[in-house]
């Protein structure tokens, strides 16, 4: 099975901030790679897909690249509703692990 | 409008069984692959399950293969998880997923029901 390893588990930032989360899978997988973010008691919403594509309606702030084993979600300038937790989550095979998932939380 | 909405939820005995459905809507249901994930109270996500189109083939989480098993009926649109021998550690919110048709990730997801295994 492939692992996915999030990085850092819990992040503090202030709007304007530039975040950057860092996510690794323990094996290639052919960038096939998402993003999602969860705010409290809501389902998680697509951000990115095959590691650096924006989902339709997402700000163009929310950017994504990586390669091989090693990915990296950016938020270029931090906004208020941006405060909530990530996750990534490859879908390479089976079964399609997520990351542990990273909270964005107010500095 | 997507829309996926789950059903079947509730308070279920230690080795017990329920029946989740999702009733998908404002897509061609038959087109696209479907997933369970789950998330326990304050903890992040787990993939439960995969059915390809047609129901002919299925994928499991090791943590639930044997005692859940997924389903559909592209006649009424509606996605299905059998869950038998419930656990203390089967508890969470189960969200169903649709798979983006031309991609493979998950592109929506349902609003999730809740599943609590406690005696």
């Amino acid at each position: 099975d492939i692992q996915m390893t999030q990085s850092p588990s819990t992040l503090s930032a202030s709007v304007g901030d530039r975040v950057i989360i860092t996510c690794r899978a323990s094996e290639s997988i052919n960038y096939r790679l998402a993003w999602f973010q969860q705010k409290p008691g809501k389902a998680p919403d697509l951000l990115i897909y095959k590691t650096s594509n924006l989902e339709s309606g997402v700000p163009p702030r929310f950017s994504g690249s990586g390669s091989g084993t090693q990915f990296t979600l950016t938020i270029s300038s931090l906004q208020p509703d941006d405060f909530a937790t990530y996750y990534c989550q490859h879908y390479n095979s089976y079964p399609r692990t997520f990351g542990q998932g990273t909270k964005v939380e107010v500095k | 409008e997507v829309q996926l909405v789950e059903s079947g939820g509730g308070l279920v005995q230690p080795g017990g069984s329920l029946r989740l459905s999702c009733e998908a809507s404002g897509f061609t249901f038959s087109y696209n692959e479907m997933n369970w994930v789950r998330q326990a109270p304050g903890k992040g996500l787990e993939w439960v399950a995969h059915i390809t189109y047609s129901g002919k083939l299925t994928f499991y989480a090791d943590s639930v293969r044997g005692r859940f098993t997924i389903s559909r009926d592209n006649a009424k649109n509606t996605l299905y998880l059998q869950m038998n021998s419930l656990r203390a550690d089967d508890t969470g919110l189960y969200y169903c997923v649709k798979e983006s048709a031309s991609g493979y990730h998950f592109d929506r997801w349902g609003q999730g029901t809740l599943v609590t295994v406690a005696s």
